[in-house]
């Protein structure tokens, strides 16, 4: 069975400091991978998804990167945080299928805190 | 855009009611989907809808794909404590992106 990992589960960071979030997923291959923050335990808004090694669609500018460098790991990255980077992130992952409407399954997500 | 309309926002019911929640799109989707979140967890997909007026049920969730292909609705019977989280809906139309309502929290009183 596919499984997702996320990690860390939370992180605190000062402002300005670097951010890396790694996501991985087990048990299938060529997955789409996405990237969603949510704020205050609310809506889901999407950050990136990808198609595939090194295809990134970044949904929304912000402070945020994403990178794909392996078929089954997706890294949230960020060179100087933000304090309105706080938030609650979830990696998620579907069936490649053409479009990506497919079910998404999501990680347990991790709580970043910026001070 | 395409927006997505979650209601209610919030219940708070007693043990052993039933619950209805809906969203409705402001167009035509092709999937509708429903996924409950717990505390500190990421969302777990509950039911899958992928035909205009189809109706799926899964233990004691029973949701449907509205007719019009702009709505669905998530219903739960006879509710127990561990039904407690956010439920959301989600769905995707010919840009193939899924877009996620604003989520309904459901609280149950034993």
């Amino acid at each position: 069975s596919q499984t997702i990992h996320q990690w860390p589960a939370t992180l605190v960071q000062p402002v300005g400091s670097p951010l890396s979030l790694e996501c991985t997923v087990e048990g299938t291959s060529n997955p789409n991978l996405y990237w969603y923050r949510q704020a205050a335990g609310r809506g889901l808004q999407l950050l990136f998804y990808s198609i595939g090694i090194d295809q990134i669609s970044s949904e929304v500018p912000q402070n945020l990167s994403a990178s794909r460098p392996q078929d089954r790991q997706f890294i949230l990255s960020s060179k100087k945080l933000l304090l309105s980077d706080s938030g609650f992130y979830l990696c998620a992952w579907s069936v490649l299928g053409g479009t990506i409407n497919q079910p998404q399954h999501f990680g347990d997500g991790t709580r970043l805190s910026i001070l | 855009g395409q927006q997505l309309n979650q209601s209610p926002q919030s219940m708070f019911i007693q043990e052993g009611e039933d619950v209805s929640m809906n969203c409705t799109s402001s167009s035509i989707f092709n999937t509708w989907l429903w996924y409950k979140q717990e505390p500190g967890e990421g969302p777990v997909l509950l039911i899958a809808l992928y035909k205009a007026g189809e109706l799926t049920s899964n233990g004691r969730l029973t949701a449907q794909f509205g007719i019009t292909r702009k709505d669905s609705f998530l219903n739960i019977s006879a509710s127990i404590p561990s039904d407690v989280g956010i439920y959301f809906c989600a769905g995707s139309s010919n840009t193939g992106k899924l877009i996620f309502g604003q989520g309904t929290t459901l609280q149950v009183k034993p």
